[in-house]
């Protein structure tokens, strides 16, 4: 079975701080995504990577930044937590190929900002 | 912005029941995913219904799917408490497999 690993379940930070939600996957998938999700909103797409050292912004990249150095990880950082990052954070990867690819999530890390 | 927008935004059914979630999208698809959430977990696949296809079965699933009103649909037969989730349609875009759109969810609360 695919497993992406999410290194919090629940995180509280103050505004200002730095902010780093690790996410780890252990099915060597090329492709990682970062999504945020608010009530009535639904998924949104924070940063992807389809490769090593590789990203692309997604549709609501401001406020945030990505790090993929080894292929099973990829770093969410928020440089300067605001309280508006209050949200739900979703990991997931995929595999790319044949134009069907299904994406793996991992639990989500419910961020709160004070 | 989102491409999937389902309705109805909630739903509540009693077990055995069916239960029926539509999914309506904007731009041509290479193929559409439904995934489940149950609450404050992460998504789970559940069923892949390809641009070329019109209804797909897995288990108590069933998906059609109709490219010409941009509209899917995600029936689940005989349903049980278990099924208590929230449900997501993904679309992706022709010629950008690896995105997904999500739209923005049905909860589905079913009830002894």
């Amino acid at each position: 079975d695919v497993k992406v690993t999410q290194s919090s379940r629940y995180l509280v930070k103050r505004t200002g701080e730095k902010v780093f939600l690790e996410c780890v996957q252990d099915m060597d998938h090329e492709n990682m995504f970062w999504y945020r999700q608010d009530p009535g909103l639904g998924l949104r797409l924070i940063y992807f990577s389809y490769d090593v050292k590789m990203k692309e912004k997604g549709d609501i990249p401001e406020g945030y930044s990505v790090s993929r150095e080894k292929k099973e990880r990829f770093s969410l950082i928020l440089e300067s937590a605001s309280t508006n990052q209050t949200s739900m954070y979703l990991c997931a990867s995929s595999r790319p190929g044949q134009g069907v690819e299904t994406q793996y999530f991992g639990p989500g890390t419910r961020l709160l900002v004070l | 912005s989102q491409q999937g927008e389902e309705d109805p935004q909630a739903l509540s059914i009693q077990e055995g029941e069916n239960a029926t979630m539509n999914c309506s999208y904007k731009t041509s698809i290479n193929n559409l995913q439904w995934y489940r959430q149950n609450s404050g977990r992460g998504l789970v696949h559940l069923i892949l219904i390809r641009s070329n296809e019109r209804e797909k079965h897995s288990g108590r699933l069933r998906v059609t799917l109709d490219t010409s009103k941009k509209s899917s649909s995600l029936l689940i037969t005989a349903s049980r408490a278990a099924d208590t989730a929230s449900y997501f349609c993904a679309t992706d875009s022709t010629g950008t497999a690896s995105k997904l759109t999500f739209g923005t969810g049905t909860r589905l609360q079913v009830t002894l």
